[in-house]
């Protein structure tokens, strides 16, 4: 039973489209996370969410919009695809926000907008 | 605030030599402290983690790492490379607070020669 699954893996869209990535954890864990790979392989956090509240959201702009119908599901919804949205999407869950719990992450979504 | 810096984007031994990825982290609170490993277009798994108890800490593969307070340092070493081990490393702070965010370093990618 995978942990922590994300879909689609792979995404390839054309600009101006909106899609979703859907993120799902069986691990009972109360905090959710989407990060962003760029092709650096930096890894920046974009949203966390704990017992689907909002608790973190960076500099990320509002073309991007997190949705957490439970605890156990954390969505990624982006409109207006742009280009520069190109990169490895994870999704990860913590025990706790922060509180030097390890995350689990996904296997992460590739989008390619084309 | 916390931070994590990794001192090397790129670390090439050969093969059955020892491994060194360096790391050191600023946090305010007292940290937890993770690495993760990302094979070529995979997820990230976690290798071993520091929680404040032994400074010395064993992970899979046969890799540890040593948390020095005084050097705000934890560097990750193997004492045997092995063609399996090349891939990206991520060196993680998680402080002890609620609301906060897992950090991630820039990554080390380790490569090994034949």
């Amino acid at each position: 039973d995978t942990a922590v699954s994300q879909t689609p893996k792979y995404l390839v869209t054309q600009m101006g489209n909106d899609k979703s990535i859907k993120c799902e954890q069986n691990l009972g864990h109360d905090t959710m996370y989407w990060y962003k790979q760029d092709s650096k392989k930096f890894l920046k956090i974009m949203f966390s969410y704990n017992n689907k509240e909002l608790i973190i959201n960076e500099t990320v702009p509002n073309r991007f919009s997190p949705k957490s119908p439970d605890k156990a599901h954390l969505n990624l919804h982006i409109n207006s695809l742009e280009l520069g949205d190109s990169a490895v999407y994870f999704c990860a869950s913590s025990q706790v926000a922060g509180g030097g719990t390890e995350a689990f992450f996904g296997q992460g979504t590739r989008l390619t907008v084309v | 605030a916390q931070s994590v810096t990794q001192l090397d984007s790129h670390v090439s031994v050969s093969e059955g030599t020892p491994v060194l990825l360096r790391c050191n982290y600023s946090s305010s609170y007292s940290p937890s402290l993770f690495w993760y490993v990302q094979h070529p277009n995979k997820g990230l798994q976690l290798l071993l983690k520091y929680t404040s108890a032994a400074t010395l800490v064993k992970g899979i593969n046969g890799f540890e790492a040593e948390f020095k307070k005084s050097e705000t340092s934890f560097h990750l070493t193997k004492p045997s490379a092995h063609m399996s081990d090349a891939a990206e490393y991520f060196c993680v702070v998680s402080p002890y607070s609620s609301a906060s965010k897992i950090i991630f370093g820039s990554g080390t990618r380790l490569s090994i020669r034949p």
